[in-house]
């Protein structure tokens, strides 16, 4: 079966780092998406990756690695308004995209 | 605001009842789809629209009737439901059906089943 793994919660604080994986065991792969999802909003875009290795935008990077199966974000100097949900979603090699339960990210002050 | 907007956003209706969620993009995109979200897992996949023909139905139960009458509009019929249809349920868009495409949401429909 298809299955994306993503940790559940996790809690950082403040102006600190997190890192937030996520690892897949797909039939194949054709990209992979990061979305952020506040309580009770819209999903919204964060990014893609398709190739391996780091992609930054802002304070929010990606990063993958084809090989291991195997994904990041890296959120820097944390905000208060960061605490949401992250999803995970892979493209297998039919072209559906598989989505992860999300991780659920609390910033304390 | 993405762009995509639903209504109603909170819904509770009892299982004889009959409502209907709706969905309107303004994106221009010619794709459009409806999630089931429950919480702690991952989002289900229901039915995909490519300009106003279906393209995709993944195992959904009858209760659960899609309509699109335009690229721009989607709907929702329900009829008949369980308790554990209870979910958020969420409408999104992307410029093509392709799934490499970035998928705009809209803020869901909250449905209660009582």
């Amino acid at each position: 079966g298809q299955n994306i793994d993503q940790p559940t919660e996790m809690t950082a604080t403040e102006g600190a780092i997190v890192q937030i994986n996520c690892t897949y065991q797909t039939s194949g792969f054709n990209g992979l998406f990061w979305y952020q999802q506040h309580a009770g909003e819209a999903p919204t875009f964060l990014s893609y990756n398709v190739l391996d290795g780091l992609e930054e935008k802002g304070r929010f990077s990606s990063f993958l690695s084809r090989s291991k199966g195997y994904s990041y974000l890296l959120l820097k100097e944390l905000q208060m308004k960061d605490s949401a949900s992250y999803l995970c979603a892979v493209i297998d090699s039919n072209y559906q995209l598989i989505w992860g339960a999300g991780t659920k990210l609390i910033i304390k002050p | 605001e993405t762009g995509v907007t639903q209504t109603p956003r909170h819904l509770v209706m009892g299982m004889t009842n009959k409502k209907s969620l709706k969905c309107e993009q303004h994106l221009g995109h010619n794709a459009m789809y409806w999630y089931k979200q429950s919480a702690k897992k991952p989002l289900e996949l229901m039915f995909v629209y490519s300009l106003e023909e279906r393209v995709e139905n993944n195992s959904v139960p009858s209760r659960f009737s899609p309509e699109c009458p335009n690229s721009s509009h989607l709907f929702l019929h329900l009829h008949t439901l369980q308790p554990e249809d209870s979910a958020l349920y969420l409408c999104a868009s992307s410029q093509e059906v392709a799934s490499s495409y970035e998928q705009y949401f809209g803020p869901g429909t909250r449905l209660t089943v009582t």
